[in-house]
């Protein structure tokens, strides 16, 4: 089944602990994405990956981490989690090619930050 | 830069009954892709439909369609014979065609309810 799967799917954690939200695609696409999403603001892109190894920011980077090491993973590392970081987070995927940049979600990774 | 509105907050609808959800737009850009997104309770997003701005013609998918005013910078979706399963949040989103960052521009989205 095609999918985009993320890991772990709800996640408490403490100011200042590492973390990793881990996000895996089995549909060879090359653009891979990390979006937030906050009540009031609806979804707003963190950092974005045009294929592997190539990584850029999106609207709201700061505080986050990303790496593109392998086509089918793009993890979301936060180095010093604080308690803004609180929200919920979806990984996309999309083939990226003309005429196909339907973008398809995960299942999302809420996150609270104590 | 872009920006998309969705003026409704929330919508209610009869089952089986149809109803319309509205969306708007801001862009210099002549060609670019819109989108509506369903997100349910289990806040999966899920791709309901899709248009392209150079396709003349308004998409469907099933009970699913869009009325597209490029002029007009307007995206509505409409719903027929809604089921109870259709209530979710609905966001409507934008995307500049070619564009490198491949940033898909959210509305803060409409609940619709369903019901029965």
């Amino acid at each position: 089944e095609a999918q985009v799967t993320q890991n772990p799917r709800y996640l408490i954690t403490v100011t200042g602990k590492k973390l990793t939200v881990t996000c895996s695609q089995n549909m060879n696409h090359e653009y891979m994405s990390w979006y937030r999403q906050d009540p009031g603001l609806g979804l707003r892109q963190i950092y974005y990956s045009m294929n592997v190894e190539v990584t850029d920011k999106g609207d709201v980077p700061e505080g986050y981490k990303v790496s593109r090491k392998e086509k089918r993973n793009f993890p979301l590392i936060l180095e010093s989690p604080s308690p803004n970081q609180t929200s919920l987070y979806f990984c996309a995927s999309s083939p990226r090619m003309l005429y196909q940049e339907t973008q398809y979600f995960g299942p999302g990774t809420r996150l609270l930050v104590l | 830069a872009q920006t998309v509105t969705q003026s409704q907050p929330e919508m209610s609808v009869q089952e089986a009954e149809t109803v319309t959800l509205s969306c708007t737009y801001d862009t210099s850009e002549s060609d670019y892709y819109l989108f509506w997104y369903k997100q349910p309770p289990s806040r999966q997003m899920i791709l309901v439909i899709r248009q392209e701005a150079y396709k003349q013609q308004n998409a469907t998918e099933n009970r699913f369609s869009v009325n597209f005013q490029k002029a007009a910078k307007s995206f509505s979706l409409k719903i027929s014979d809604s089921q109870l399963g259709d209530a979710a949040m609905y966001f409507c989103a934008y995307m500049n065609y070619g564009g490198s960052q491949g940033n898909l521009i959210f509305g803060k989205g409409t609940k619709l309810s369903v019901k029965p």
